[in-house]
């Protein structure tokens, strides 16, 4: 157990919906990322946040949003789903948020758009 | 595309051989780190290397970094049945990890 909770573990939806998924991060840690994966493209990594403010950016679409709350935990929405965002979607969380850290993953939250 | 090229894609051996996982980019990385994931669950870090040239050893598992920071392997020596599963490497940079596609190991028994 990573100490990093992901919910929903699986969720299936319809295209053109809205989803929200929920990361809470270890206790202590401070960053939270958010990864895509899927089998075409590996382990993609989305977005990044420091006490709640974004740090770093990956390869997310317009169509998804994160925030991080002030109690650390995070949110991640996906929004006018495809058929293409079908995918596991996994949480990480680290002490400070640098790249020498260990990132600590969540069991992640599998999504299907129908 | 993938920053980060790891070869071979997937590796089948028996119970008891060595294997050699290696991950190869055009960039520099501040750090590189190797993880394992097991199907359903996240991946999991098993080492971290910031210094060119260095080499980890855990265990049966010795890790190296390129001198040029580019590139880094992975070696397993009288691989288990229990190494089964898919290693990743991600090179660090700024605040970001890029992630390569994986080798999937299976070790028969």
């Amino acid at each position: 157990d990573s100490g990093v909770t992901q919910t929903p573990k699986h969720l299936i939806t319809a295209t053109g919906q809205r989803v929200t998924l929920r990361c809470s991060p270890r206790s202590g840690d401070l960053s939270v990322y958010w990864y895509q994966q899927s089998l075409d493209q590996g382990l993609q990594f989305l977005i990044q946040y420091y006490n709640g403010e974004e740090r770093a950016k990956g390869n997310i679409l317009e169509r998804f949003s994160a925030q991080q709350f002030p109690d650390l935990h995070s949110e991640l929405n996906l929004s006018s789903l495809e058929l293409g965002d079908s995918a596991l979607y996994f949480c990480a969380s680290s002490l400070a948020g640098t790249s020498y850290e260990t990132q600590y993953f969540g069991p992640g939250t599998r999504l299907l758009v129908l | 595309t993938q920053l980060l090229e790891q070869s071979p894609q997937f590796l089948s051996i028996q119970e008891g051989e060595n294997l050699t996982v290696y991950c190869n980019s055009s960039s520099v990385f501040s750090s590189l780190q190797w993880y394992r994931q097991e199907p359903g669950e996240g991946p999991v870090l098993l080492v971290t290397v910031v210094t060119g040239g260095e080499v980890k050893k855990l265990k049966r598992l010795t890790f190296q970094f390129g001198d040029a920071r580019k590139d880094s392997s992975l070696h397993i020596t009288a691989a288990q049945p229990g190494d089964t599963g898919l290693y990743l490497c991600a090179g660090g940079s700024d605040y970001k990890l890029s992630f390569g596609a994986g080798t999937t190991v299976t070790v028969r028994a």
